[in-house]
């Protein structure tokens, strides 16, 4: 079956740790996207990537990185910069389409804590 | 300021029983509004997906409507099931710019025997 992988689905980080998500998709879909969800607010963007070897910051990057070497894999990294990681990360596709009609489709997500 | 506005917070119904959640946006221009369905701890999963000429859409017991010129929609769901209970979040897209969705904080849904 067709879908988005996300892993681990539970992550510990120490002070001072990076740490990298994976999320990997066998949809054939240009764009990948990760978002943070907090409990009580809506997902906010964090990164997206159309393409390959291509990526853009989304509205809260600071102390996260990424990398697009391959289509199917969009992986997350957050750094000892990022402050307050605990989150709930999501890793979406879609079909890229600049009207963006095209729906996107969610990993099941990571839940990322502070030891 | 979210641009993406839902209610009731959360709801509690009994099962068998309908109900309608709210979205209200003041995303401009618009491009398209989608409506999804989140169970606790599990990724976002679509329902329902209306352009701007589109003013109502159905998925089996999902029914979603759209007013662009209030810019208001509701997500009916009919005849509920216990499996319905999870987190509808309303997302609004600005045209011409696929990756920028603006996400609603959401509903909590439960629906209880």
């Amino acid at each position: 079956d067709g879908g988005i992988t996300q892993s681990p689905k539970y992550l510990f980080r120490k002070e001072g740790q990076n740490v990298t998500l994976s999320c990997e998709q066998n949809l054939n879909h240009d764009a990948m996207y990760w978002y943070r969800q907090d409990p009580g607010q809506g997902l906010r963007l964090i990164y997206y990537s159309q393409i390959v070897n291509d990526f853009q910051k989304g509205d809260i990057a600071e102390g996260y990185s990424v990398s697009r070497e391959k289509k199917e894999s969009f992986p997350l990294t957050v750094t000892s910069a990022q402050k307050n990681p605990t989150a709930f990360y999501l890793c979406a596709s879609s079909i890229f389409e600049g009207g963006g009609n095209q729906p996107q489709h969610f990993g099941d997500g990571t839940r990322l804590s502070i030891l | 300021k979210n641009q993406v506005e839902q209610s009731p917070q959360s709801l509690i119904i009994l099962e068998g029983k309908n109900c309608t959640l709210q979205c209200n946006y003041t995303v401009s221009p618009f491009s398209n509004l989608r409506w999804y369905k989140q169970d606790t701890g599990r990724g976002p999963v679509s329902l329902t997906i209306m352009t701007f000429s589109e003013n109502t859409k159905s998925n089996g017991r999902y029914t979603a409507t759209l007013d662009a010129d209030t810019k208001q929609s509701s997500l009916h769901i009919t005849a509920s099931q216990l499996s319905d209970s999870a987190s509808y979040i309303c997302v609004v897209s600005v045209s011409n710019s696929g990756y920028a969705l603006n996400f609603g904080k959401g509903t909590s849904l439960l629906v209880t025997p």
